[in-house]
């Protein structure tokens, strides 16, 4: 069985400074892995993901995240935070094509000013 | 581009009775899949369809059933509500194209059951 865990559910950080989520996942099989962000009252926005191929993929919005597979890890980076960042970040694993999605229970990021 | 399209957006409902909730994936997209969300929670992976097949089921309560189309498009059908199932609902879909792991989500439907 697949599941993802998700280190600390609130993350607060200053405008500009670096924002780190942090993602570990567990599977039996090699990972498909995903970060995704839901702004309030709004459905997930797909920011990044690994498949195969490079570990440190880019993202939208400035955003990287590096597949550690030694540390069975997927954390979410950017080296300068914004305010337009605060919103909720869930880190999802599945794998293979067309099967669900396995959700973290999400860190919220707030960018204080 | 084109998104995922959920209708209705709102649904307010009392317990007992039933909605019907809609969804239609992004053009090409042969893979509808959808989730709950409850409050402060993460989504949950209700049910999926391919080429109008399930083709896999997580927690869906038996008084839910869904079904895909021949357009591809979906409904996520749900009798007896209770007052446990306000959530949001999500529908998500994925290309027909070999290798292709993300799944696109809708805005979602909020349910509120009362």
């Amino acid at each position: 069985a697949q599941s993802v865990t998700q280190l600390g559910s609130h993350v607060s950080v200053s405008e500009g400074a670096l924002v780190l989520l942090r993602c570990n996942y567990s599977s039996s099989v090699p990972p498909y892995l995903f970060w995704y962000v839901q702004y309030p009252n709004q459905g997930l926005q797909l920011l990044l993901k690994y498949t195969t191929g490079a570990t440190l993929v880019k993202g939208i919005n400035g955003f990287e995240a590096e597949f550690k597979k030694s540390e069975t890890s997927f954390h979410l980076t950017k080296p300068s935070a914004h305010m337009s960042d605060a919103a909720e970040y869930f880190c999802a694993v599945s794998n293979q094509a067309g099967t669900a999605l396995i959700f973290g229970k999400g860190t919220t990021l707030s960018v204080s000013s | 581009a084109a998104g995922v399209i959920q209708s209705p957006r709102h649904l307010i409902k009392e317990k007992r009775e039933t909605a019907t909730l809609k969804c239609y994936p992004i053009p090409r997209h042969d893979t509808v899949y959808w989730y709950q969300q409850g409050p402060g929670q993460d989504p949950q992976f209700l049910i999926s369809f391919y080429e109008k097949m399930q083709s896999d089921k997580g927690s869906i309560p038996d008084r839910f059933s869904a079904q895909q189309f021949s357009d591809y498009h979906s409904e996520l059908n749900m009798s007896s509500l209770e007052l446990g199932d306000s959530a949001l609902y999500f529908c998500a879909s994925s290309p027909a194209v070999a290798g292709s792991y993300e799944q696109y989500f809708g805005p979602g439907t909020r349910l509120t059951v009362t």
